[in-house]
């Protein structure tokens, strides 16, 4: 599962400093948005979600931040560590619908020593 | 180690045949789902298993098919295979038969290379 080659923005971060990831997401109708974490070789995890009737959610070192207005969320992770380095998509699903989780492009996080 | 296995880890054919990717889901998980993740495209959703019932269709082509056996596995068939089809597959299990949890458990791939 090698995601190293995928076309992605990338946000770099020097150890030790929060990171902020963000996502523009499609659908207006969209009730549930996630976080995922994809390490180099590996599938994504779920990192973090968040319900529409929610604006914020915090999860050990990280915290998502829901703006529906603009149809937008963000990942800040704190205290940014060398394990944090991944590819991250932000995911919406509209689930009253049609049930499917619909990933964005994905932000490559570079950790700086 | 997420509990999805799925096999081959990698895969190299030649345009116009045909192959099949295999899905083992975490024990337990009645949902299973086919993502494809190319260079350009991100993580796009073909398909979605309930209980051996199809629930939900994404950016699938008709040359690709999938199935979900009485033991849970799943299969994704690709064939008369294009360049561009080349990607890794993965595929995803959950307990539920919706996605209201959001927490799928992805297996590590299959990496598939047409020539």
């Amino acid at each position: 599962g090698e995601s190293v080659g995928l076309h992605l923005p990338t946000l770099s971060v020097q150890e030790g400093d929060n990171s902020i990831i963000n996502c523009a997401y499609s659908n207006s109708a969209s009730d549930y948005f996630i976080w995922y974490k994809q390490e180099s070789g590996k599938g994504p995890q779920f990192i973090i979600d968040i319900r529409s009737n929610m604006d914020k959610r915090q999860g050990q070192r990280v915290t998502v931040l829901l703006n529906k207005t603009v149809k937008h969320l963000s990942l800040q992770i704190a205290a940014t560590q060398p394990g944090d380095s991944a590819v991250y998509f932000c995911a919406e699903i509209y689930t009253n619908r049609d049930d499917k989780i619909i990933f964005g492009k994905g932000t490559r996080l570079h950790i700086l020593p | 180690d997420s509990g999805v296995t799925q096999t081959p880890k990698h895969l190299i054919t030649a345009t116009g045949q045909r192959v099949t990717l295999r899905c083992s889901p975490r024990s337990g998980d009645l949902s299973v789902y086919w993502y494809q993740q190319s260079l350009d495209q991100g993580l796009q959703f073909l398909i979605h298993y309930y209980n051996g019932e199809e629930r939900a269709k994404g950016n699938i082509l008709e040359r690709f098919s999938a199935q979900q056996f009485p033991d849970l596995h799943s299969e994704l068939n690709l064939s008369s295979l294009e360049l561009g089809d080349s990607a890794l597959y993965f595929c995803a299990s959950s307990v539920s038969r919706g996605t209201g949890t959001g927490e799928l458990f992805f297996g590590e791939g299959s990496r598939l290379t047409v020539l």
